[in-house]
């Protein structure tokens, strides 16, 4: 059973830093595109960044360029988002998704971690 | 990029079957066979409904369609059933610049 566990939300300071992971299992990590999703309190969803199965490519949507990090460490199974110079706008429940196999969708999802920027 | 345009709220009784609807644009929507549907209960993480346009992965009930035309997709729930109520969100490939754009999201109501 494909399983992704998210966890490092938090209520942080605008301005501030903070790093999500993912944990990752019952699938073959490496062999997948993964992406972070958000989705602001009574929002719709918004893509956030993807990361190729090698991690060798990596995109953002604009609104995060410069400030987000995505990266992935294979052998521990495991995504990451670094976050920083974080604004009231990036408060979002933000969501691990493992993407379709040759594809483009988002076939599993993790149950999301809240990040609240305020001061 | 814009978000993909849905109506915010569609409603039907019972049985009965709905349409929506999901517009981009030819940079997206119209340029590519890639568009997904997410079905999204209160408090929980999304699901896909509908992946390449009109493809359902296993466990997804045949009552849930997908299509397209030009720059508009479709997702048609036939036989409503009250499971259903939920909010729906369409989204597409929009090429390797910006990868991926959600729709702003559909509110079904089970009358």
């Amino acid at each position: 059973e494909v399983q992704l566990v998210e966890s490092g939300g938090g209520l942080v300071q605008p301005g501030g830093s903070l790093r999500l992971s993912c944990a990752a299992s019952g699938f073959t990590f490496s062999s997948y595109w993964m992406s972070w999703v958000r989705q602001a309190p009574g929002k719709g969803l918004e893509w956030v960044a993807n990361i190729k199965q090698d991690g060798s490519e990596k995109y953002y949507v604009d609104s995060v360029k410069g400030r987000f990090t995505i990266s992935r460490d294979n052998a521990k199974n495991s995504l990451y988002l670094q976050m920083n110079s974080l604004r009231a706008e990036d408060t979002a429940v933000y969501y691990c998704a493992m993407e379709l196999y040759d594809s483009s969708a988002f076939q599993h999802w993790g149950q999301g971690t809240p990040v609240t920027v305020s001061s | 990029q814009s978000a993909l345009t849905q109506p915010a709220s569609v409603s039907g009784s019972p049985g009965q079957s709905i349409t929506i609807s999901c517009t981009g644009t030819s940079s997206d929507v119209g340029s590519y066979n890639l568009v997904s549907w997410y079905q999204q209960h209160p408090g929980k993480a999304p699901k896909l409904m509908i992946y390449e346009g009109s493809k359902r992965p296993s466990g997804v009930s045949n009552r849930f369609s997908g299509s397209k035309s030009g720059n508009t997709a479709s997702l048609t729930i036939s036989g409503l059933q009250a499971e259903d109520e939920a909010d729906y969100y369409c989204c597409s490939y929009a090429g390797s610049s910006i990868f991926y754009v959600f729709g702003t999201g559909t509110k079904v109501t089970v009358l």
